[in-house]
């Protein structure tokens, strides 16, 4: 199993560019969730999915757009990046399972830095 | 959720116990307490997890006092590699309920 898989890992926009962020995992995992992390700062979340067409807002959902449409992918879109978007982004995944029991899978973490 | 509050900072001694405290007087009896962790640029680590009975795992143990306002995280013989942010989390034990970071305590595990 791989996990919970991100890509890129680096990227570089431009102010007014959009760009996607790609999220998949390979363990069948029903929930998934997109966080960003800012220097210094603990983890937001920006959305979040229960399963496949099912997608909620999370604290900081504004400039960003999600979709699922299946269980594996959950990509986090960015329409006209802005230099307050540069971060680290994280995504993660769990069971029904796992899930009562708190334990979230997390992939290795996406720089964007936005110029 | 309730909130929680952890100190910045800590430090630790290798081999010595790192006893990391969390407030959380607002915690609702259908709340379970969470710790993570998140060495250097990583994605976080879950560590343990707890209602009101102490746990214990091969990571960590967990006191939750009885009242439930407040809970102890212990790293029983610390060592360089546990030198990370700590966050205690407070969430709902409801399947798809998403879990909220705060700041976190950095611990600082020195030789």
């Amino acid at each position: 199993n791989a996990g919970v898989t991100q890509t890129p890992k680096f990227r570089i926009l431009k102010i007014g560019q959009s760009m996607t962020l790609q999220c998949t995992q390979d363990m069948n995992h029903n929930y998934m969730y997109w966080y960003r992390q800012d220097p210094g700062m603990g983890l937001k979340l920006i959305y979040y999915s229960v399963g496949a067409g099912i997608t909620d807002k999370g604290e900081v959902p504004n400039g960003y757009n999600v979709s699922r449409s299946t269980t594996e992918d959950f990509p986090l879109r960015l329409e006209l990046a802005a230099p307050s978007q540069t971060s680290v982004y994280f995504c993660a995944s769990t069971s029904r399972g796992t899930d009562l029991t708190g334990e979230l899978f997390f992939g290795e973490g996406s720089r964007l830095t936005v110029l | 959720d309730a909130k929680t509050t952890q100190p910045p900072s800590m430090d630790c001694a290798e081999g010595r116990a790192a006893n990391l405290p969390c407030n959380h007087s607002t915690i609702s009896g259908n709340e379970y307490v969470y710790w993570y962790r998140q060495i250097h640029s990583q994605g976080p680590q879950y560590i343990i997890h707890g209602l009101k009975n102490n746990e214990t795992n091969e990571m960590a143990s967990l006191i939750i006092t009885e009242d439930r306002k407040s809970s102890t995280l212990i790293l029983p013989h610390a060592t360089l590699r546990d030198t990370a942010v700590y966050y205690c989390i407070v969430r709902v034990y409801q399947a798809g309920t998403a879990l909220i970071f705060g700041k976190g305590t950095t611990l600082s595990v020195s030789s």
